[in-house]
């Protein structure tokens, strides 16, 4: 079982870059997440998808945009990296949008923007 | 996002003792309490979880209590071992009729010395 992938697992962007997180899972789940871990900040939701085609806006969306072509991707894309950007960030799954399923975090990806 | 405040921040045990976290949160309409583990360089995992209609649920060495009148819960650990050490997140749900979605607290990092 692979679970929620992530890659890369490290990267170092210059300001204004842009670049993919990339993020898969092969669960046939249907709500997929984006998260970003701060210290001292907990995690925050970025963006989300209840299914194929269909996204949200997220507590801290801005500088983020995502796709979902199929169910089993959800991309995170940073247009024009700024060192405010420089974090950790989780991709997670949940089978569906129901409260209370559990969700399943990837092992993340290191960013940081200089 | 609405607040889901947790405490302590650091919290070191000796292994045998007990640990307890605590958390808060503000919006009235969260029913979903979820507690995660996150290791050195890995994602979060749910090690334990609780609904608005159960006041206590136990796991073995973990329990979980929920006061929803007082908008508290707490993680509770007992004989703690050195594999225990890890920094642990509460969250509560902030969904709406677009999606699932978490809050969470700062977390707590716990070390348990032999």
């Amino acid at each position: 079982n692979a679970g929620v992938t992530q890659t890369p697992k490290f990267q170092v962007l210059k300001t204004g870059q842009s670049m993919t997180l990339q993020c898969a899972q092969d669960m046939n789940h249907e709500y997929m997440s984006w998260y970003r871990q701060d210290p001292g900040m907990g995690l925050r939701l970025i963006h989300y998808s209840v299914g194929a085609g269909i996204t949200d806006q997220g507590e801290v969306p801005n500088g983020y945009n995502v796709s979902r072509s199929t169910t089993e991707d959800f991309p995170l894309r940073l247009l024009s990296a700024a060192p405010s950007q420089t974090s950790v960030y989780f991709c997670a799954s949940s089978p569906t949008r129901r409260v209370g399923n559990t969700i399943y975090f990837g092992e993340g990806s290191w960013l940081t923007v200089v | 996002g609405e607040n889901v405040e947790q405490h302590p921040s650091t919290l070191s045990v000796q292994e045998g003792d007990s640990a307890v976290i605590k958390c808060t949160y503000s919006d009235s309409a969260s029913n979903y309490f979820p507690w995660y583990k996150q290791e050195l360089g890995k994602g979060p995992q749910l090690i334990i979880d609780i609904r608005s209609n159960v006041g206590e649920k136990k796991d073995q060495r973990i329990a979980v209590t929920l006061n929803k009148t007082a908008k508290h819960f707490s993680l509770h650990i007992t004989e703690t071992q050195p594999e225990d050490s890890a920094v642990y997140f509460c969250a509560a749900d902030a969904s709406s009729n677009s999606g699932y979605a978490l809050n969470f607290g700062k977390g707590t990092s716990l070390l348990v010395t032999p």
